[in-house]
């Protein structure tokens, strides 16, 4: 079983407050991932990150943000939820580049904004 | 552009049957593919992988088949059980920054 975790598992919230949705891992991966994904729908790559300090945007643009200040933890932030904001948001690592190796995933934070 | 898409949202098998389950890639560049079961509720699990070199892998109970010729991917699993229901992702990676995922198939196994 993959050692990442990402909490809550469940959020609702009202529009306009400030979330983070946290995500670790144990493994000692470099490369972190953040999918946004639609029930029963593809995962869209909305952030990743390479190692301490960086941090890129995926393919679907969001209106979110990261950090990677340690190995370990990527948080993700909402400065301002909106209704459009929810989905299911899924968080994963690997070990080396995605080309050669699986990811791990999280169980999923499911954002409900109201 | 770049994509993935499945041929059947849903499928429906009795158990102990063999489940087919298909992807449709459209980047013949396209080197590493691998296949995800998300059961409700929780994160995408890998099952199996497949390079571009090879055409077909076996793992437990779970084969994958590769045509690079018709650039299509397939999840067979043996003896179909209930535990096998869920939503199955294909996604490839053509050597740059992240997969790109399918919508996914939903899995019904029935009694």
């Amino acid at each position: 079983e993959a050692d990442i975790y990402q909490t809550p598992r469940y959020l609702v919230i009202g529009t306009g407050k400030k979330i983070t949705l946290e995500c670790s891992q144990t493994m000692g991966h470099d490369k972190m991932y953040w999918y946004q994904q639609d029930p029963g729908m593809e995962l869209h790559l909305i952030h990743y990150s390479y190692g301490v300090n960086s941090t890129e945007k995926g393919d679907l643009s969001s209106e979110s943000t990261v950090s990677r200040i340690r190995t370990e933890h990527f948080p993700l932030t909402l400065e301002s939820a909106r209704p459009s904001h929810t989905s299911q948001y899924l968080c994963a690592s690997t070990a080396g580049p995605l080309s050669d190796t699986e990811a791990f995933f999280g169980q999923g934070t499911r954002l409900t904004v109201v | 552009g770049e994509s993935v898409g499945l041929h059947l949202p849903t499928l429906s098998v009795q158990e102990g049957d063999n489940s087919i389950i298909n992807c449709a890639y459209s980047n013949s560049a396209s080197d590493y593919f691998i296949w995800y079961k998300q059961e409700s509720g929780k994160g995408p699990q890998f099952i199996i992988d497949i390079r571009s070199n090879m055409d077909k892998r076996q793992g437990q109970r779970v084969t994958v088949l590769l045509n690079k010729t018709v650039k299509h991917l397939s999840l067979q699993i043996a003896a179909t059980q209930p535990g096998d229901s869920a939503v199955y992702f294909c996604a490839e990676n053509a050597g740059g920054q992240n997969f790109v995922f399918g919508p996914g198939t939903r899995l019904s196994v029935l009694p």
